[in-house]
């Protein structure tokens, strides 16, 4: 699976948006990206994923970019409670494929 | 529909001691992942199963370390003569066995295993 690149930490003032990048410049034509986030003392939660077209879901949008090398995870209106680590992976979708997790992006909600 | 199962959610051994842990996959849902986190470090892949077969365990320990995923009943993580070293969170994830838009893994809330 193509290795991904996040910044170890970002933050961002509560109701506002979020936005958390990620390179996958090595991305293949088969790998999708996934995002998922884990809350303290939390099991990681699936977020969002998608193959080329832009996606959104009741969580947050997924922006990918035209060469897929680079996407963007938006949290429209930040949480307190969405403070976590956010991880960007890239996995081969068919069959089952398991998930390589890397450092993540921490990011902090301030009040 | 519940997601995935995992207990204990919290388990105290001795060294020396055996620990087991269990883990439900998602109705439907066929392959078993189990992931570690050691403190304050990122989630490590262990071992990758379907029903009664083992299909990736290259992040599995060589020694004292096994799972299993029978044909009927959960999923085992299985850590024999444990050491305080395997004190740590460990997540169990289950997918569907295919899909044509990715099989997403969903991920339970842990067992944590304290080795005193």
């Amino acid at each position: 699976d193509a290795k991904t690149t996040q910044p170890p930490s970002m933050d961002c003032a509560e109701g506002r948006a979020a936005n958390l990048p990620c390179n996958h410049s090595t991305i293949s034509g088969n790998e999708y990206v996934y995002w998922y986030r884990q809350i303290h003392s939390q099991g990681p939660q699936y977020i969002i994923h998608g193959l080329k077209n832009n996606e959104t879901n009741e969580m947050a949008s997924l922006i990918i970019t035209e060469d897929r090398k680079s996407s963007t995870l938006i949290l429209p209106h930040a949480t307190l409670r969405d403070t976590a680590v956010y991880y960007c992976i890239v996995r081969v979708a068919q069959g089952a494929q398991k998930l390589v997790f890397g450092q993540g992006t921490r990011l902090t909600i301030n009040p | 529909n519940a997601g995935v199962m995992q207990n204990p959610r919290h388990l105290v051994r001795r060294r020396g001691q055996e620990a087991r842990l269990r883990c439900s996959p998602m109705k439907g849902h066929s392959h078993v992942y189990w992931y570690r986190q050691l403190p304050e470090e990122g989630l490590k892949f262990m071992v990758y199963l379907q029903k009664e077969n083992i299909i990736d365990e290259s992040g599995m320990p060589k020694e004292r370390f096994s799972a299993e995923f029978p044909k009927e009943g959960p999923s085992i993580l299985r850590i024999q003569q444990v050491v305080r070293g395997d004190s740590a969170a460990y997540f169990c994830a289950s997918s569907p066995s295919t899909g044509s838009s990715g099989n997403t893994i969903y991920f339970g809330e842990g067992s944590w295993l304290t080795v005193v």
